[in-house]
């Protein structure tokens, strides 16, 4: 079975500032999906990033990259130049690129971004 | 293009009690899936549909829990006989097949339950 581990249950920062989530995961198979995702207090699951186990090229959207270290089974999630919007819960997930493809979540970061 | 729906967004009921939720997917996804979500954790899974068929279920779905999916469209979710265990935000998400976002999952906002 597979398995999700983030070790940082919370964390905070200074607005501006650049903030590395960890996310560390388990599983014998080769062809996967990783995910991050946030989810704003009282406000609904939003997909941050996914990266393709095939591909070797770390992940990027506009503020957010990881870094995928798929021998370590490692998948970290940056945020730079953060907001006080990027306050929520993260979540790191897992997925079989076949089968059921249900995600395995971690059990989640609290990230506080302060002004 | 709308996302995921999920109605009723909060449910309180008593203990012994049946309750059902409903999910519409984002139009034209083709995969669904329904998720729980305890206060502090992450989702767990609990079942997933392909169009009409139920493909999977987990083991955290007991024989209480039921879920349907006429026609692949939108999808019910029912417990019966609630217990207080059962309190959580049940998630609903849904996924595409293929395509350039191909098994990425959209969630829906959720449906809190509240057992007394």
């Amino acid at each position: 079975a597979q398995t999700v581990t983030q070790s940082q249950p919370e964390m905070s920062v200074q607005e501006a500032e650049t903030v590395t989530l960890s996310c560390t995961y388990d599983t014998s198979e080769n062809n996967y999906y990783l995910f991050w995702y946030k989810q704003p207090p009282s406000r609904q699951m939003i997909l941050v990033i996914r990266q393709e186990a095939y591909k070797q090229q770390n992940a990027t959207e506009n503020r957010f990259s990881v870094n995928f270290q798929k021998a370590a089974k490692s998948f970290s999630l940056k945020i730079s130049d953060s907001q006080l919007g990027d306050t929520a819960m993260y979540f790191c997930a897992f997925m079989l690129a076949e089968g059921a493809q249900k995600l395995v979540f971690g059990q989640g970061t609290r990230l506080t971004i302060n002004p | 293009d709308t996302g995921v729906s999920q109605d009723p967004r909060h449910k309180i009921t008593k203990r012994g009690q049946n309750v059902t939720f409903r999910c519409d997917p984002i139009s034209e996804h083709n995969r669904l899936y329904w998720y729980r979500q305890t206060l502090g954790q992450g989702p767990e899974f609990l079942t997933y549909f392909q169009n009409e068929a139920q493909l999977e279920k987990s083991r955290l779905l007991s024989d209480r829990f039921s879920a349907e999916r006429p026609k692949g469209s939108f999808s019910t979710l029912e417990i019966q006989r609630t217990e207080q265990g059962d309190s959580a935000m049940y998630l609903c998400a849904s996924s595409l097949d293929s395509g350039p976002s191909t098994d990425t999952q959209y969630f829906g906002p959720g449906t809190r339950l509240t057992v007394l």
